[in-house]
């Protein structure tokens, strides 16, 4: 099925720095969502877009919806141990259901 | 938001058998979904399940293999029939909450950890 560019596909940093990941489409959503799925768990919502340009963020996260509703960024400042996991983006379409990234897997360097 | 459990947490079956996995939710919710991760994948839709009537199924996914329930606002069942190796995944729950407040997102179960032997 249709799936969104998410990359890196994994990213390796220093506990303290920023990280930043992406996804893209060729199709336009109206709601982009940001997901963390930690070993074991479900995904955990972080931060949904609902309009063109909006910037939002939720304590260290912060999240992008592109003016052309076919590309978000998320990034992390000052990474933590428990920043750990993968991270998923997701675009919803019309029926309410989501379109998912391959998601992004960060590993944070002792 | 809303509160996922799911029943059971992980299994290991025969292969040939059937599970049946179980989703309650702790209010009442419009829209109910049940997904598969397969290791180190993505999630990947099986259907909707529609509270009264059938589910409805995506691409690659049958109602013979994968039944479902959904007799409420509250509880739906997936039923992994037949089971072969290949099914061993991760199958979550999922709904969605219509309101204002929350704009239509949707939260997930911990999931149900399934291998076939």
């Amino acid at each position: 099925g249709q799936q969104l560019n998410q990359s890196p596909q994994s990213m390796f940093i220093q506990e303290g720095e920023d990280v930043s990941m992406n996804c893209t489409s060729s199709s336009i959503f109206n709601t982009w969502l940001w997901y963390k799925q930690d070993p074991g768990e479900g995904p955990v919502l972080l931060i949904a877009l609902y309009k063109a340009g909006e910037l939002t963020s939720n304590g260290r996260l912060t999240a992008q919806f592109g003016i052309t509703r076919k590309d978000s960024f998320l990034n992390i400042s000052a990474s933590i141990p428990s920043d750990v996991g993968i991270y998923f983006c997701a675009g919803q379409d019309s029926n309410y259901q989501l379109i998912w990234g391959a998601g992004t897997k960060l590993i944070i360097k002792p | 938001s809303a509160v996922i459990s799911q029943k059971p947490s992980r299994d290991i079956c025969q292969r040939g058998t059937s599970l049946t996995i179980q989703c309650q939710v702790d209010s009442q919710v419009t829209m109910m979904f049940w997904y598969r991760q397969q290791p180190g994948q993505s999630l990947t839709l099986i259907a909707t399940a529609n509270q009264g009537s059938e589910a409805t199924y995506e691409s690659g996914f049958v109602i013979d293999k994968f039944p479902i329930s959904r007799p409420n606002l509250t509880f739906s069942t997936l039923t992994v029939s037949n089971m072969s190796p290949e099914d061993s995944s991760i199958y979550l729950c999922s709904v969605m909450l219509l309101d204002s407040d929350t704009y239509n997102e949707q939260f997930f179960g911990p999931g149900t950890r399934l291998t076939v032997l």
